[in-house]
């Protein structure tokens, strides 16, 4: 079965300063994988996605992911972070008609 | 706005009770998925529709969980019977569908709706 993992509880990072949440995928076939944001009580934004093609994709709000077929990882980054960027962070990967998603990754930005 | 929308966005019942919540999907979206979500979990996939029709149902949907799509427009989800463990933030998504096949499909969020069963 699909399944992602996202090692880590919370990220920390100074405005200004590059961030990365991490995420690992485990597929069987080609990986379809998502970055999606939620901020409290809210849905989820979606960010960016890879499908195919180019390993590094960007999306909305400044974020680009790196796909690392090698290391099987699809890390969020962000060249240089502001305090409006903390949130919740989730990967998912696509299972049949349905996304898989990791346990979240609490991003905080401190000014 | 023409992203998801539900309603309500909160709902406080009794156990026992039965609640439904309805999504509109964005125009024109032929995919409708609801999800659950509990806290500090991600969100959790419980069933899909491909214009009306429900093609797929998580074993997370129990018999106390319908889901209907009358028209291919709108949803409902209904939980018969609430429990406690049925307190969760109940999410809609929608994605176009044109034709293409769905694992390339982004999936639109809702807003969701919480609900809390006493």
């Amino acid at each position: 079965a699909q399944s992602v993992a996202q090692p880590e509880d919370q990220v920390n990072v100074a405005e200004g300063n590059p961030l990365t949440v991490k995420c690992t995928y485990s597929v069987s076939g080609n990986p379809y994988l998502f970055w999606y944001v939620q901020y409290p009580n809210r849905g989820l934004q979606f960010l960016l996605k890879y499908i195919t093609g180019d390993n590094l994709v960007k999306g909305s709000y400044g974020f680009e992911a790196e796909f690392n077929k090698s290391q099987t990882s699809f890390h969020l980054k962000k060249p240089s972070a502001l305090v409006s960027d903390s949130a919740l962070y989730f990967c998912a990967v696509r299972y049949g008609n349905k996304l898989v998603f990791g346990a979240g990754t609490i991003l905080r930005v401190k000014s | 706005d023409t992203g998801v929308s539900q309603d309500p966005r909160h709902k406080i019942t009794k156990r026992g009770q039965n609640v439904t919540f309805r999504c509109d999907p964005i125009s024109e979206h032929n995919r409708l998925y609801w999800y659950r979500q509990t806290l500090g979990q991600g969100p959790e996939f419980l069933t899909y529709f491909q214009n009306e029709a429900q093609l797929e149902k998580s074993r997370l949907l129990s018999n106390r969980f319908s889901a209907e799509r009358p028209k291919g427009s709108f949803s409902t989800l209904e939980i018969q019977r609430t429990e406690q463990g049925d307190s969760a933030m109940y999410l809609c998504a929608s994605s176009p569908g044109a034709g293409g096949p769905s694992s390339t499909d982004t999936q639109y969020f809702g807003p969701g709706t919480r609900l809390t069963v006493l």
